[in-house]
């Protein structure tokens, strides 16, 4: 199985900071990573496909890079509607997805 | 627009059985995959199950493997989960979700609204 591990668990920022969030793979994945983001009692919603493609209508201020087995999730300038939680996703061998990154106001 | 409901969750007991269903609309239901994902109560998501377009291939987390069956009804548009055995390890709330149509695009596009499945005596 392949395991994700996100990092930071939670993230404190303010509107306009520039934020990144990791997600490190436990063998290569090459690009067969998506991100996510999910708010309190809704559904999770795609933000990034194949590591950095953006999903249609999500606002360009989010970026996904990397491959292999270390990738990034970088919000360029937060905004009020960004408070949420963010999860990554590999779809290299079958499905799983990293514990989560809670973007918290500071 | 593509649209996902759940449907079916609720209380079990312990070592109880449920079926869940997944009513889809707004696009070609038989062309997608379809899977089930579920979050537990303040946790994070875990893949359960995924179901190819035409039903004839079915994968399963090692967690549900054995208990859990997936199926498909392409007349109906409805996508199901048979839910055998349950301990409260399934507490959760179960999503819908489909994959796009591009080759090794595996990831969730479309989500439903989830149901919320209590495992509890």
């Amino acid at each position: 199985d392949i395991q994700m591990t996100q990092s930071p668990s939670t993230l404190s920022a303010s509107v306009g900071d520039r934020v990144t969030i990791t997600c490190r793979a436990s063998q290569n994945i090459n690009t067969w990573l998506a991100w996510y983001q999910q708010k309190p009692g809704k559904a999770p919603k795609v933000l990034i496909y194949k590591a950095s493609s953006l999903e249609s209508g999500v606002p360009s201020r989010f970026s996904g890079s990397g491959s292999g087995t270390e990738f990034t999730l970088t919000i360029s300038s937060l905004q009020p509607d960004d408070f949420a939680t963010y999860y990554c996703q590999q779809y290299n061998t079958y499905f799983s997805f990293g514990q989560g990154t809670k973007l918290e106001i500071k | 627009e593509a649209q996902l409901l759940e449907s079916g969750g609720g209380l079990v007991q312990p070592g109880g059985s449920l079926r869940l269903s997944c009513a889809a609309s707004g696009f070609t239901f038989s062309s997608y995959a379809m899977s089930w994902v579920r979050q537990a109560p303040g946790r994070g998501l875990e893949w359960v199950s995924s179901i190819s377009g035409a039903g004839d291939s079915t994968y399963y987390a090692d967690s549900v493997k054995g208990r859990f069956t997936i199926s498909r009804d392409n007349s109906k548009n409805t996508l199901y989960l048979q839910m055998n055995s349950l301990s409260a390890e399934d507490t959760a709330v179960y999503y819908c979700a489909k994959r796009p149509l591009a080759p090794g695009a595996y990831y969730f596009d479309c989500w439903g609204q989830g149901t919320l499945v209590t495992v509890s005596s």
